[in-house]
């Protein structure tokens, strides 16, 4: 089974600032990763799809780039409606543990 | 505009099979490229996948559960639904309903869920 690990658990930030989140799978899972947003209550979002595609809808702030082991969710400039929950996924279908950006 | 709905009883008794379904509007079930996934989370915890069925009856499990789950289809109400049976506390959780993009060829293998329920929570309590 394909583990997936996000760093960091928790991070701090300020709107308007860049924030960069990492998925390492312990397998390669070549350019196949998806990444989510979920707020409190809500269902996770679809953000990106195969490691740098945005779903339909996602603003260009969000960017994924990475493969083989090694991935990254990159926000431009935090919105204040960024500060979310954020999780990655791979094909067959495990998940990271998330990534909670929160407020500084 | 394609939309999920999870329904079912938001209490189950421990050792009995919980039960739920999920009905699409704005598309058909029977959609080639898409299977249909079972994610749940238990409360402040991430995200695990449960299982995916096509519209064939195709299906496939998440290992760890795979002794306890069925999911199945009915594509004349679109819908599909999950049981899991003999569940515990530890099957609380917001239980999601998601269309899966299932892509796979040669050897390479993508998927990504999108859209998703809204979720239900079920609580396993006697």
């Amino acid at each position: 089974e394909i583990v997936l690990t996000q760093s960091p658990a928790t991070l701090s930030l300020s709107p308007g600032e860049r924030a960069t989140l990492s998925c390492r799978a312990s397998q390669s899972v070549s350019s196949y990763l998806a990444w989510y947003q979920q707020k409190p209550g809500q269902a996770p979002r679809l953000l990106i799809y195969d490691a740098s595609n945005r779903a339909t809808g996602i603003p260009a702030r969000f960017s994924g780039s990475g493969s083989g082991t090694d991935f990254t969710l990159t926000i431009s400039s935090l919105e204040p409606e960024d500060f979310a929950v954020y999780y990655c996924q791979q094909p067959r279908n495990t998940f990271g543990q998330g990534t909670k950006l929160e407020i500084k | 505009q394609l939309q999920l709905q999870e329904s079912g009883p938001g209490l189950v008794k421990p050792s009995e099979t919980l039960s739920l379904t999920c009905t699409v509007s704005g598309g058909s079930i029977s959609s080639s490229s898409y299977y249909w996934g079972w994610i749940r989370q238990p409360p402040g915890k991430g995200l695990e996948w449960i299982g995916s069925i096509y519209y064939s009856g195709s299906t496939y499990y998440n290992p760890s559960l795979k002794s306890r789950v069925t999911i199945s289809v009915d594509t004349s109400k679109n819908q599909f639904s999950l049981k899991l049976s003999s569940v515990t506390a530890a099957d609380t959780a917001v239980y999601y309903c998601a269309r899966e993009t299932f892509l796979e060829w040669l050897s390479q293998v993508s998927s990504w869920f999108d859209p998703w329920g809204q979720g239900t929570l079920v609580t396993v309590s006697s």
